[in-house]
């Protein structure tokens, strides 16, 4: 079955600018959880959506924002874009391992802001 | 300071040696700890699971956990370059978890 699709894989933006990146989790996944990865701080959890309902959230400003469709399909927004902003964002569903939580990844939405 | 520490490398070995990655956690309530290895322009993915302390070996892979230190480790034999990417290690009790930053990982022919 197919994995976890990230559109679009990579997009350049400038200061102030928005953007918003999708996510379709694996079929029949209803939990989707939003990460961002930079160099200097490693994946950062943004956060997770289970059943069009916000379930976690991470430590990140209000520029960033997220939802989740009837589908389970997911969207991240970010506002007013700075250049720290710049990394890549990842995409994960969630699977019931022998216990705890096993997250299954997309490749990733990478921004760019100049 | 962050729950999962992992040092960012690079390491480099030659094909053939053993690699030896490293990670501490602080969270006395991890129980639950992970490999996951990423490729250039790819995503994470999930290499080794362990639950509590021991040794988990899958093929040249072993994981294992020390949590009477808080250590876990990841060793990979008879390196290939196939085996360059970036490993991050994760623990969690029963809440999200929690990533070490990786530590990348060069195999030189």
């Amino acid at each position: 079955k197919a994995g976890v699709t990230q559109t679009p894989r990579y997009l350049i933006k400038t200061r102030g600018q928005q953007v918003t990146l999708s996510c379709s989790p694996i079929s029949g996944h209803r939990s989707v959880s939003w990460y961002q990865q930079t160099p200097g701080q490693g994946l950062q959890f943004l956060f997770e959506y289970f059943s069009e309902t916000q379930r976690n959230k991470g430590n990140f400003p209000g520029r960033f924002s997220g939802r989740q469709f009837s589908n389970s399909r997911s969207e991240m927004n970010v506002s007013t874009l700075e250049l720290g902003d710049s990394a890549l964002y990842l995409c994960a569903t969630t699977t019931v391992g022998a216990g705890a939580n096993v997250l299954t990844f997309g490749a990733g939405s990478r921004l760019t802001v100049l | 300071q962050k729950e999962v520490e992992q040092d960012p490398g690079p390491l480099s070995v030659p094909e053939g040696a053993i690699v030896s990655l490293n990670c501490t956690y602080s969270n006395s309530a991890f129980q639950y700890f992970m490999w996951y290895r990423q490729y250039s322009r790819k995503g994470p993915e999930l290499l080794m699971y362990t639950y509590s302390s021991g040794n988990k070996e899958d093929g040249r892979f072993t994981a294992q956990v020390d949590k009477s230190s808080k250590y876990i480790s990841l060793f990979i034999r008879d390196s290939q370059p196939s085996d360059s990417a970036t490993y991050l290690c994760a623990s969690t009790g029963w809440g999200k978890l929690q990533f070490g930053a990786g530590t990348q990982v060069v195999v030189t022919p």
